[in-house]
């Protein structure tokens, strides 16, 4: 079974350029969620996706950032413009949450390592 | 708030020896905890849960926890590193009604030969 696939593994921008990261997570998994990782820390959500709903992007910096998930599989995070503090790995993680209690295991892709000059 | 601390940032061992890694937790409910495991270059792994069950918790890799509610703890250990081992391990506490994972800051796993 194909893990979830992320693209590209490693994007260099400019300052104020956009940038856009890909996420195919696992088939069947309905639950997608979009992390942040700063060098030396954990992950932070960013969003959470049940299906094509964003049912959590309270973490998300609106202003710049935003994400898709069109028909509910495959999914985009887009920053524009990029600021020098957006360095970072954007990892992407899906579920196969059902409703029920939910399990806790996520599986993740490795990571789009973001830089910006 | 549900939060976890992993009180050492880096931890060196020599392969053969015992691992620990230690984790608390703050959380006004019966937490779920987890250990993820991330290789360099590589994403993250599930090591381990513990969801209100057994304190003890058995994961893969040789790896362990044990939950106790009145130390607020749960340390990941193993009895024997290797070095494949070496890596950066995550306490990861979730909060039950949304899912959502909050991960400690990490530590990082080094085995000398």
């Amino acid at each position: 079974e194909a893990g979830v696939v992320q693209s590209p593994r490693y994007k260099i921008i400019e300052k104020k350029q956009p940038v856009a990261f890909w996420c195919n997570p696992i088939s069947g998994h309905n639950t997608l969620y979009w992390y942040l990782q700063n060098l030396g820390q954990g992950p932070e959500l960013l969003i959470r996706y049940e299906n094509e709903e964003a049912v959590d992007d309270s973490q998300l910096p609106k202003d710049r950032f935003s994400a898709e998930r069109l028909k509910g599989v495959d999914s985009t995070l887009k920053i524009q413009p990029a600021e020098l503090g957006d360095s970072a790995v954007y990892l992407c993680a899906s579920s196969p949450r059902t409703g029920g209690p939910y399990t806790g295991e996520l599986f993740f892709g490795e990571g789009s390592r973001l830089t910006v000059l | 708030a549900q939060s976890v601390t992993q009180l050492d940032s880096h931890v060196s061992v020599s392969e053969g020896t015992p691992v620990l890694l230690r984790c608390n937790y703050s959380s006004s409910y019966s937490p779920s905890l987890f250990w993820y495991v991330q290789h360099p270059n590589k994403g993250l792994q599930l090591l381990l849960k513990y969801t209100s069950a057994a304190t003890l918790v058995k994961g893969i890799n040789g790896f362990e926890a044990e939950f106790k509610k009145s130390e607020t703890s749960f340390h990941l250990t193993k009895p024997s590193a290797h070095m494949s081992d070496a890596a950066e391990y995550f306490c990861v506490v979730s909060e039950s009604n949304t899912g959502k994972l909050i991960f400690g800051q990490g530590t990082t796993l080094q085995v000398k030969p």
